[in-house]
């Protein structure tokens, strides 16, 4: 089973509308991060949660929100989704503490919206 | 100035040649550095991190850090076509900068 999970893998929605990114993972992990890829901008990130209580703004943040609703899950949602918000979203969990505090990816989604 | 910079390539090899990845950053207080390798449509997998100057080898993958010059590359001995990815770098900066930031990465093509 995978370690990290993203739910739904591929989403079409319009303009407008509400949608929601979720993200499990099965790893123990305390911290959550979501990031978004586009073609020849890299990864980006968006929001970050250190723990259940630690929620924090990443370099992309407006347009976006976050809810970290245990320690295994943390949520994305775009309150009215715009097409410019179309792109392969990503969750990453680390485990914190001393160490390289390496990030491993959940599958991604894949999110346009028309 | 992007804060962590990367030739978009495509970088092209001959099958059993070294490939050789650069990336520079901007933040002097950098501590921890790392590589991961993403295919086509797949999420990005971790090569390895090194945090101390000079090299950090793992089997055909070797990392190499000069802080002094805000320079990290990646190596890649008797590389394969399977080798055939992006490559991303990842710098997690100093006080106060707890997330990682991305380069943009380098496309490599190895020939058969």
């Amino acid at each position: 089973d995978a370690d990290v999970t993203q739910t739904p893998r591929n989403r079409i929605t319009k303009t407008g509308k509400r949608i929601m990114l979720e993200c499990s993972q099965t790893k123990g992990h305390d911290r959550m991060y979501w990031y978004r890829q586009d073609p020849g901008l890299g990864l980006r990130l968006i929001y970050y949660s250190f723990d259940v209580k630690d929620i924090n703004k990443g370099e992309i943040s407006d347009g976006y929100s976050v809810s970290r609703q245990a320690q295994a899950k943390f949520s994305l949602s775009l309150e009215s989704a715009i097409p410019n918000q179309t792109a392969l979203y990503f969750c990453a969990t680390s485990l914190g503490g001393q160490g390289s505090d390496t990030q491993y990816f959940g599958p991604g989604t894949r999110l346009t919206v028309l | 100035q992007k804060e962590v910079e990367q030739n978009s390539g495509p970088l092209s090899v001959p099958e059993g040649a070294i490939a050789s990845l650069n990336c520079t950053y901007s933040d002097r207080g950098s501590q921890s550095f790392f590589w991961y390798r993403q295919y086509s449509g797949k999420s990005p997998e971790l090569i390895m991190f090194i945090y101390s100057n000079g090299d950090k080898e793992d089997g055909r993958f070797t990392a190499q850090l000069n802080k002094a010059s805000q320079y990290v590359s990646l190596l890649i001995r008797d590389s394969q076509p399977s080798d055939s990815a992006t490559y991303l770098c990842a710098v997690r900066g100093g006080t106060g900068r707890r997330a990682l930031t991305f380069g943009s990465g380098t496309r490599l093509q190895v020939q058969p």
